[in-house]
């Protein structure tokens, strides 16, 4: 059975920094890009960040980029989401999700996903 | 990256079927069959629907099927039923290597 645990939501004051963990269990975690998706309180979906099986392709939501940096210990089975320089609207519940290969051997969408870690930047 | 545009809300009666649009651009939704629908019921974890414009996972009942044409794809639930009243998503592989989701769609069963 799939799962996906993140940890390591706080609540942080503005400028600060958190680093997400996304333990991985039921596949084989270096064969599947991984992604983190967000949702702010009471909004919608947000694609952040996603990263392939061997950490050498990395995508960033331009929200995102050039603040957050995404990686993975594929020896440990486990999705990092590094956050600097946060704001309030980087406020969210942050989810790892696992990639489903399509038809056509492509990572298009997203098969699994955890339950979420809370991230609250507020002074 | 602008959102993906998806009606607010769209009701219908028990044993009905409805029908959820998400219009994008041809650097999305119109360029990929990669369109899939996400329900997420409250609190809890977006779950898959379908995937690649109109593929099911195991698991997903026959009721919810997927389509697309040109720009924008669609979403539709028949039969509808009670369990159905929650909140869904689209979201798109775009030409950024990037990925969209819609704007969010609550449907509500009356």
């Amino acid at each position: 059975e799939v799962q996906l645990l993140e940890s390591g939501g706080d609540l942080v004051q503005p400028g600060g920094s958190l680093r997400l963990s996304c333990a991985a269990s039921g596949f084989t975690f270096s064969s599947y890009s991984m992604s983190w998706v967000r949702q702010a309180p009471g909004k919608g979906l947000e694609w952040v960040s996603a990263i392939s099986g061997s950490g050498d392709r990395i995508y960033y939501a331009d929200s995102v980029k050039g603040r957050f940096t995404i990686s993975r210990d594929n020896s440990r089975n486990t999705l990092y989401l590094q956050m600097n320089s946060l704001r309030a609207a980087d406020t969210a519940l942050y989810y790892c999700a696992k990639f489903g290969m399509g038809a056509s051997g492509s990572f298009s969408h997203f098969d699994y996903w955890g339950q979420g870690t809370l991230v609250i930047v507020s002074s | 990256q602008s959102a993906l545009t998806q009606p607010a809300s769209v009701s219908g009666s028990p044993g009905q079927s409805i029908t959820i649009s998400c219009t994008g651009t041809s650097s999305d939704v119109g360029g990929y069959d990669y369109v899939s629908w996400y329900q997420e019921p409250p609190g809890k974890a977006p779950k898959l629907m379908i995937y690649d414009v109109s593929n099911r996972p195991s698991g997903v009942s026959n009721r919810f099927s997927g389509s697309k044409s040109g720009n924008t794809a669609s979403l539709t639930i028949s039969g509808l039923q009670a369990e159905d009243e929650t909140d869904y998503y689209c979201s798109s592989y775009t030409r950024s290597n990037t990925y969209v989701f819609g704007t969010g769609t609550k449907v509500t069963v009356l």
